[in-house]
């Protein structure tokens, strides 16, 4: 089946701590996305990558990082600068970033910290 | 700054009864427009897009929108709501930036389909 994949689905971790979630698609699609929901928010874009080993900050990076060595994987660390770092983390990819495609979302990650 | 409203943050219908969500946009230039919904426990799905032509768009599952360039909106629509489309919905829009298509999205409206 081609997809989106994210894990893990749940994932708790400790104050002071980084974490990295995985996003890995088969669609072949160039363009990759990160976002984050939080509840009564919508969708918030932390970072997107247009092509292998290229990536932008999107709107709310800070405490964020990210890499892009392979075309189907857009891992998210979120690193112990992020200050509030308990959300749903949402991978999307589309076949690029520069044409009216559609974007198509993977399961999400939700992330707590304790 | 580009912004997506969604003013309906929860909505209660009964089964049978007609759905009209509202979404509008502050960006006055060429956009795309977008609904997505998100199903309890599952994917962020697309429900139906506008990109040109006909302002009046079907979508899956009997969903629709109209875009309303005028009003800038792209209220979403369904004739009779089913216990199924219990979910929370998305609007959103997204126009062509440096060569990057930044999707921006409203907050969501909670919908709740009683049988």
């Amino acid at each position: 089946d081609g997809g989106i994949t994210q894990s893990p689905k749940y994932l708790f971790r400790k104050e002071g701590q980084n974490v990295t979630l995985s996003c890995e698609q088969n669609l072949n699609h160039d363009a990759m996305y990160w976002y984050r929901q939080d509840p009564g928010q919508g969708l918030r874009l932390i970072y997107y990558s247009q092509i292998v080993n290229d990536f932008q900050k999107g709107d709310i990076a800070e405490g964020y990082s990210v890499s892009r060595e392979k075309k189907e994987s857009f891992p998210l660390t979120v690193t112990s600068a992020q200050k509030n770092p308990t959300a749903f983390y949402l991978c999307a990819s589309s076949i690029e970033a520069g044409r009216t495609d559609t974007q198509y979302f993977g399961p999400g990650t939700r992330l707590t910290v304790l | 700054a580009q912004s997506v409203s969604q003013h309906n943050h929860h909505v209660i219908l009964s089964e049978a009864a007609s759905l009209e969500l509202g979404c509008n946009y502050s960006y006055g230039g060429t956009v795309n427009l977008f609904w997505y919904v998100q199903y309890p426990g599952q994917h962020l799905q697309l429900l139906l897009k506008y990109f040109s032509g006909d302002p009046l768009v079907k979508g899956i599952k009997g969903f629709e929108a109209e875009f309303i360039k005028s009003k800038f909106s792209f209220n979403l629509r369904k004739p009779s709501v089913q216990w199924s489309d219990t979910a929370e919905y998305f609007c959103a829009v997204s126009r062509m930036n440096t060569g990057f298509q930044k999707l921006v999205f409203g907050t969501g409206t909670r919908l709740l389909v009683s049988p």
